[in-house]
Order: structure tokens, then sequence, then C-alpha cells
């Protein structure tokens, strides 16, 4: 059974860092591009990043680039979101999402974690 | 990036209508399209992919079509478990764009 688990949300200030974890587990990792989605508070869906199994390939929306980093551990089989210089707009749940190949599959996700809720206050 | 366009974006509707959300890309896009449902606390869940195919488990009262830049979800039968908020999602190209979402609310 494919498995999901987010960690690493919580309050963080303006122009403060954070680190997301993805744990997977279920599937051979590092065959599957995944990728992080948020939902900003009463908000719509957001797709932010990818990375390929491999870890080579990455996209970033406009709105997060420059600023957070889209990373991977095959041997960990673990998915990480570093988000710096977070801003107010960026509070939001963050989910982890899989899809049902590598980079350029174009099939949906059938996979989503359970989200973890990012709060950027002061 | 490709913008989708999603309407309505809410809708009033009793259990056993006919519902249809549609979903047009700034674009074309193949047939590289899907259909999410998300209930209020959950993680958005696939219904359809390519534009047209059900995902596994769905029942078969979703349906969807569409190919180039216009699309429609169809619920042929609306049953109380699918009031919730349903978007579309191009997955021709990166990034990844969501339409605006569609809130589907018994009448």
């Amino acid at each position: 059974e494919v498995q999901l688990l987010e960690s690493g949300g919580g309050l963080v200030q303006p122009g403060g860092s954070l680190r997301l974890s993805c744990a997977a587990s279920g599937f051979t990792f590092s065959s599957y591009a995944m990728s992080w989605v948020r939902q900003a508070p009463g908000k719509g869906l957001e797709w932010v990043l990818v990375i390929s199994g491999g870890g080579v390939s990455t996209n970033y929306a406009d709105s997060v680039k420059g600023r957070f980093t889209i990373s991977r551990d095959n041997s960990k089989n673990t998915l990480y979101l570093q988000m710096n210089s977070l801003r107010a707009e960026d509070t939001a749940v963050y989910y982890c999402a899989r899809g049902r190949g590598d980079y350029y599959d174009s099939r949906g996700y059938p996979y989503w974690g359970q989200g973890t809720l990012v709060t950027v206050s002061s | 990036a490709i913008q989708m366009t999603q309407s309505p974006s809410s809708l009033s509707a009793s259990v056993g209508d006919r519902v249809t959300i549609t979903c047009r890309a700034s674009q074309g896009i193949r047939n590289d399209l899907g259909w999410y449902q998300q209930k209020p606390g959950k993680a958005p869940k696939l219904l359809i992919y390519a534009a047209s195919s059900l995902q596994t488990g769905v029942p078969s009262r979703f349906s969807g079509s569409g190919s180039g830049t216009d699309f429609t979800l169809t619920i042929s039968s609306l049953q109380p478990e699918d009031f919730a908020t349903y978007y579309c999602l191009q997955d021709y190209n990166y990034p990844r764009t969501f339409g605006q979402g569609t809130k589907v609310e018994i009448k």
C-alpha cells in the first residue's frame, strides 16, 4: 500500500525557514517523480514543485522560485521541501503527492499525503 | 504558465441531479487533464485522469470528456457523498496548474 506521510510543519516568523519531509513507503521510491501541492486556508489548490525520480529534474511555480528547494533522499525514501524567506502568503497546508510514473508522466496524482500545516506569522 | 479557468465557481444541486463542471485551458493541452474531489480537511482525491479515464475505485457516475482546451466533468446522478469541491489540473507541462475549484453544495 502506498503511503505518504508529511512532517515538519509549524509556526514560523516571516523571513524564517522551515524544512518539510514526506516519508514514502509501499513502492519503489526512486522510480517516481514527487510533487508538493499547497492550499492556503479557505483557498484552492496550488501546485508548487516537482522532482524527478533520480532527483535530476525539478520545476517550480513562480510563486516560490528562488525561495523553496525540493530534494529527495532515495536511500531514505524521503522527499524534502526547504522553505526560506517565508512570507505570510506561504501559510498553507502542504501536501506531497505521487503520480503514476516519472517526471514526464501526465496521468495525475493518485496518491497524496495527509498534509502538514505551515503558518507564517509574527 | 497555462491558465485553467473553471466554471462555475459554485453550484447548488439536489441528490439525483446531473451536474456538469467545465474547465478551459489557455492553450491546447491534448487530453492531459485530471479532475479531483476534495472534502473539507482531506487531501484531494483523483477521479479522472487523461481527461476521460476513470481512476480505479471511483464510481461510474463520474465521467470526463474533452480535448485540446475544453473539458467537462459530469456527475450523472449526484449522491450525498458527492458534495465537495472539485478541481481540474493540467498535466501537459510544468508548472502544473489547477483550476480555481467548483464547490458543489446541497440545494
